[in-house]
């Protein structure tokens, strides 16, 4: 167990809606970051915030926000859903913001959009 | 941005051999390598990482060799077993642009050992 939480584990839901991933970090952690994993995909870097603050942005798309909450837990938000959005998507955590932080990854949350 | 490249993406090896995957990065900069393990439908697990102050770095039966001049590193499997069977990612710590610090991964290798 990593320490980050992430919910809900499994969703279903239909092209054109939305949809509200949430993940609570480590405990003490600041740095919340989001990856995008499809089937035989790699790792793609979506967002990542530090304390509230939006630190960087990698191939997030427009349809596709985030915040990250007083309480350091953070929330996804994925709308006008299309197929290729079916995806697991990962929270991560670290405990400080810069390079050589190791981040730590919770189980995912898998989406399928049909 | 930062780029990384990773081969072989796939891998087989038998039981008892040993299992090589390389890395290229594009950034200079970047100064932090970890490799992550998961296996199918979990999350990725950090297995070891190196930082750019030192060349190489072992744990075990997992070694990690960083070529900053060339700007690639390895990640070293011996006498591998058939747990080792997973999908394996390489990643660079990136401060392209004032990121903090996220992680830009290879594409991943999959690695089966053969009992």
């Amino acid at each position: 167990d990593s320490g980050v939480t992430q919910t809900p584990k499994h969703l279903i839901t239909a092209t054109g809606q939305r949809v509200t991933l949430r993940c609570s970090p480590r405990s003490g952690d600041l740095s919340v970051y989001w990856y995008q994993q499809s089937l035989d995909q790699g790792l793609q870097f979506l967002i990542q915030y530090y304390n509230g603050e939006e630190r960087a942005k990698g191939n997030i798309l427009e349809r596709f926000s985030a915040q990250q909450f007083p309480d350091l837990h953070s929330e996804l938000n994925l709308s006008s859903l299309e197929l290729g959005d079916s995806a697991l998507y990962f929270c991560a955590s670290s405990p400080r913001q810069g390079t050589g932080n190791t981040i730590y990854f919770g189980e995912g949350s898998w989406l399928t959009v049909v | 941005g930062e780029n990384v490249e990773q081969h072989p993406s796939t891998l087989s090896v038998q039981e008892g051999d040993s299992a090589v995957i390389k890395c290229t990065y594009s950034d200079s900069a970047s100064n932090y390598f970890p490799w992550y393990k998961q296996e199918l439908g979990k999350r990725p697990q950090l297995i070891i990482d190196i930082r750019s102050n030192v060349g190489e770095k072992k744990d075990q039966r997992i070694a990690v060799t960083l070529n900053k001049t060339a700007k690639h590193f390895s990640l070293h499997i011996t006498e591998t077993q058939p747990e080792d069977s997973a999908v394996y990612f390489c990643a660079a710590s990136s401060i392209y642009g004032g990121s903090q610090g996220n992680l830009i991964f290879g594409k991943g290798t999959k690695l089966s050992v053969k009992p």
